[in-house]
């Protein structure tokens, strides 16, 4: 089976730009939940996705945003980027067991 | 506000050692639940368990344990028998009921097990 994806692995991106990073869950898997990390701020919970709703955010600017398709891919936005947005994206997918499952991460570098 | 403090930053062990990584957490929910990753120096975090408020019971998986005190409000991670490979950052979290939503991640404890 295969495992949860990440694409693109790294990005390099100018201030003011946009970027859309995505997520493919294991298959069957309906949650998707995205999580920022940051040497500063450590781990940061985004937001999950469930059967394409947004079941919840975390304190996040209106610049992040995100959605989810049909087949449970999902993809995360950030528009208006500033320098203090680089970090590792990761995404993890749950299929309504107890257990997560996470992908290696977008490392996205802001100069 | 939930919070989750993790008050060792690092610890280092020898190989074979027993260690005990601490999870001390806030929340004003009934239900919650919390959870602890294991994060390799490659970078992918690992879930490790998922664990809500009514179920106490101490678990155990292989070399790895899990104490769930609702009284002090900690949730202690314990390796025994520790080798090399447990070499990770580990955070612990918690969430309001529902699982994944607004997940609150502790800022982690760095975990070197010296060969």
């Amino acid at each position: 089976k295969a495992g949860v994806t990440q694409t693109p692995r790294y990005l390099i991106k100018t201030r003011g730009q946009q970027v859309t990073l995505s997520c493919s869950p294991i298959s069957g898997h309906r949650s998707v939940s995205w999580y920022q990390q940051t040497p500063g701020q450590g781990l940061q919970f985004l937001f999950e996705y469930f059967s394409e709703t947004q079941r919840n955010k975390g304190n996040f600017p209106g610049r992040f945003s995100g959605r989810q398709f049909s087949n449970s891919r999902s993809e995360m936005n950030v528009s208006t980027l500033e320098l203090g947005d680089s970090a590792l994206y990761l995404c993890a997918s749950s299929g309504g067991a107890k257990e997560q499952f996470f992908g290696p991460g977008t490392r996205l570098t802001v100069l | 506000a939930q919070k989750v403090t993790q008050a060792q930053t690092e610890i280092s062990v020898v190989e074979k050692e027993d260690v005990t990584l601490d999870c001390v957490y806030e929340t004003r929910d009934t239900t919650y639940y919390l959870f602890w990753y294991k994060q390799p120096p490659s970078g992918e975090l690992v879930f490790l368990i998922r664990r809500n408020s009514f179920d106490e019971q101490n678990e155990i998986s292989g070399r790895y344990s899990w104490n769930f005190q609702k009284s002090t409000s900690s949730f202690n991670f314990t390796i025994t028998a520790s080798q090399v490979v447990d070499s990770a950052v580990y955070f612990c979290a918690l969430s309001r009921s529902g699982g994944y939503q607004k997940v609150t991640f502790g800022i982690g404890t760095k975990l070197q097990v010296i060969p």
